[in-house]
């Protein structure tokens, strides 16, 4: 089974720490993405990358900024959390093609305090 | 810009009665995909049913159905006979052409359904 795995299923951190959320995909996908989910907000899209080394802003990058250094793997970091910056994280994968749309995580629920 | 909205933040319906989530969305593009998911309480995304905007029939997937009104610019998903197990919540969204093979999904924010017995 096509597998998109997020390290964390839950994280706390203080105001100022640097954080590392890491996503590993097990189906050689071009495309990666990670979305924040608020409520009443939807899913809105961060950064993705279509290749190793590349990556692209999505609607909300402030704040953010990823790594992707192998094709299976693709990091969130937040350089110094936030409060603001509390809110579930997704990491998705896709083919080229897209027919299907993604391959979701499971999340990780992030709370800066 | 593309957009897409959901105007039920939250809906009700009987065990074993159909419901249909409402969609519309907004683009300029000719080619377009649109999709949906489901989000139980355990947070995971369910990819429910696609829809292509050359597709003729509507999209169908055992209880699930798109009613796609292309000239509406609607695709609302009608569930039916609803299940216990199918209180959560549900995104539509549309693939966004990014550019080569890359494509982005914008999603809506979304609608709540209960299911009660």
């Amino acid at each position: 089974d096509v597998k998109v795995t997020q390290s964390s299923r839950y994280l706390v951190k203080r105001t100022g720490e640097k954080v590392f959320l890491e996503c590993v995909q097990d189906m050689d996908h071009e495309n990666m993405f990670w979305y924040r989910q608020d409520p009443g907000l939807g899913l809105r899209l961060i950064y993705f990358s279509y290749d190793v080394k590349m990556k692209e802003k999505g609607d909300i990058p402030e704040g953010y900024s990823v790594s992707r250094e192998k094709k299976e793997r693709f990091s969130l970091i937040l350089e110094s959390a936030s409060t603001n910056q509390t809110s579930m994280y997704l990491c998705a994968s896709s083919t080229g093609a897209g027919y299907y749309g993604y391959t979701f995580g499971s999340g990780t629920r992030l709370t800066v305090v | 810009a593309q957009k897409i909205t959901q105007t039920q933040p939250g809906m009700f319906v009987q065990e074993k009665e159909a419901v249909t989530l409402d969609c519309t969305y907004d683009t300029s593009d000719q080619s377009y995909g649109l999709f949906w998911y489901k989000q139980p309480s355990s947070g995971e995304m369910i990819f429910l049913i696609y829809q292509g905007s050359y597709d003729e029939q509507n999209a169908t997937e055992g209880r699930y159905s798109l009613n796609f009104q292309k000239a509406r610019k609607s695709a609302n998903l009608v569930i039916s006979a609803s299940q216990l197990g199918d209180s959560a919540m549900y995104f539509c969204a549309m693939r966004d052409y990014y550019g080569g093979a890359t494509n982005k999904l914008i999603f809506g924010t979304g609608t709540l359904l209960a299911v009660q017995p």
